[in-house]
């Protein structure tokens, strides 16, 4: 089965820049999908289709996609972007395709 | 504005099947090219997906739980459900549905229902 790699963790201080990643084989190929999650809320998206922003999303979240890597960037981080951020793809390589999510990383705004 | 309410058991033993159910409201689960979809998340612990249903009734589910999983739409009621049987405890968890595309990418998404797995 397709395996997406994400690190447990982020930590930075407000104002910085926080990218999280997302590994996977040849993932640059597929279309990456990132969802927020605060504690007790059901996980809302903050980029899709590799780096489109819904609406209502701050311009400081942003997406991209190459390689065995896609990454979520947040400009300028603020307390209130402390979550678990999961990448998603949808793979169809094997004989059961399936939705898949990266493990999940905790962003923390220290 | 479409929203989903999951609903069910929130206590089932083990060796036995859990139910859920997830009403539509706001708009027809028939309408649009959409995939209604579990996903569950185990306390303190990441999502996982679990299956989805389009309207016609095709369904795609978890390697890992598709020999105990079934996910069928009711339109006349406008809700989908979710089966899975011999549960453990592994099963516990908070269950959402939620509506999205082909994907993965999903817009709408139930408050989740906690199921726990105990005797």
């Amino acid at each position: 089965s397709y395996v997406l790699t994400q690190p447990p963790s982020v930590s930075l201080a407000p104002g910085k820049t926080a990218r999280i990643t997302c590994g996977g084989n040849n993932i640059g190929s597929k279309s990456v999908h990132w969802y927020q999650q605060k504690p007790g809320q059901a996980p809302v998206v903050v980029i899709h289709s590799d780096s489109d922003r819904p609406s209502g999303i701050p311009e400081r979240f942003s997406g991209s996609n190459s390689g065995n890597t896609a990454t979520l960037t947040i400009r300028g981080v603020e307390a209130a972007d402390e979550a678990d951020y999961y990448c998603v793809v949808w793979d169809h390589t094997t004989d059961e395709p399936a939705v898949v999510f990266g493990g999940g990383t905790k962003l923390s705004v220290l | 504005q479409v929203q989903l309410q999951e609903s069910g058991p929130g206590l089932v033993r083990p060796s036995q099947t859990l139910s859920l159910s997830c009403s539509v409201s706001g708009g027809s689960i028939s309408g649009g090219t959409f995939y209604w979809t579990w996903i569950r998340q185990p306390a303190g612990k990441g999502l996982e997906w679990v299956g989805r249903v389009y309207a016609s009734g095709s369904t795609d589910y978890n390697p890992s739980l598709k020999s105990r999983v079934t996910i069928s739409v009711d339109t006349a009621n406008n809700q989908f459900s979710l089966r899975l049987t011999s549960v453990t405890a592994a099963d516990t968890a908070v269950y959402f549905c939620a509506r999205g595309d082909y994907y993965g990418y999903y817009t709408i998404w139930g408050q989740g229902t906690m199921v726990i797995v105990s005797s």
